[in-house]
């Protein structure tokens, strides 16, 4: 099985810099996503990573320890728009069957 | 290049009645997955299939809930009889399995309320 978790809420200031974190354990583990998800509209995705390190685009980074079982998301310059929830989101071994963490909801205050 | 199409976007219906949502996955893509979110259980996947094929139907929640992918470019998810709990968005995703990523893409999401 998996369990993913990560904090159900954070709130942030515009312009400045907010890491979300994510654990997880898995009996096989093939890949991490950090989706975002707008209120009332359907995730999309952000970044992946399958091997450990940091993965930067843009003003988003994601970073993944896979014998910690952890990863974060960075966002960097933070606009209202980045106000969202943030899914963390583990992919099983061999198979695409994709479990998701109840989310974090970011709140960002001008 | 349009993206995922569920059908409909909204749907009422009274509790026992059969309700029929549809997907139209991303041309070439040989993985759709049906998800339900709802508050208090998040983002939950019911089933998935490779090439038209079942793989995974563990998340069904009982028997009244089916699925069917008659072909690459369409699915349904069937609910019968329907539940004031089964209210909640139901997503449909799909994705390529490519040795990349492999990243899903979701649809807009059908918000289903059993009265």
């Amino acid at each position: 099985g998996q369990n993913i978790d990560q904090p159900t809420e954070m709130t942030a200031t515009e312009g400045a810099i907010v890491q979300i974190n994510c654990t997880y354990q898995t009996s096989g583990f093939n890949g991490l996503f950090w989706y975002q998800q707008h209120a009332g509209e359907a995730p999309t995705f952000l970044s992946y990573n399958v091997l450990d390190g940091l993965e930067e685009k843009g003003r988003f980074s994601s970073f993944l320890s896979r014998s910690k079982g952890y990863s974060y998301l960075l966002l960097k310059e933070l606009q209202m728009k980045d106000s969202a929830s943030y899914l963390c989101a583990v992919r099983h071994y061999n198979n695409n069957d994709m479990r998701f963490g109840a989310g974090t909801r970011l709140t960002v205050k001008p | 290049d349009a993206g995922v199409i569920q059908s409909p976007r909204h749907e009422v219906t009274e509790m026992g009645q059969e309700v029929t949502l549809r997907c139209k996955p991303i041309s070439g893509h040989d993985y759709l997955f049906w998800y339900r979110q709802t508050m208090m259980r998040g983002l939950e996947l019911l089933i998935y299939f490779n090439n038209n094929v079942p793989i995974d139907d563990s998340g069904m929640p009982e028997d009244r809930f089916s699925a069917k992918m008659p072909n690459a470019s369409f699915s349904t998810l069937k609910i019968q009889p329907s539940e004031p709990r089964d209210s909640a968005v139901y997503f449909c995703a799909s994705s390529l399995m490519d040795g990349g990523t492999d990243t899903q893409y979701f649809g807009p999401g059908t918000r289903l309320t059993v009265l």
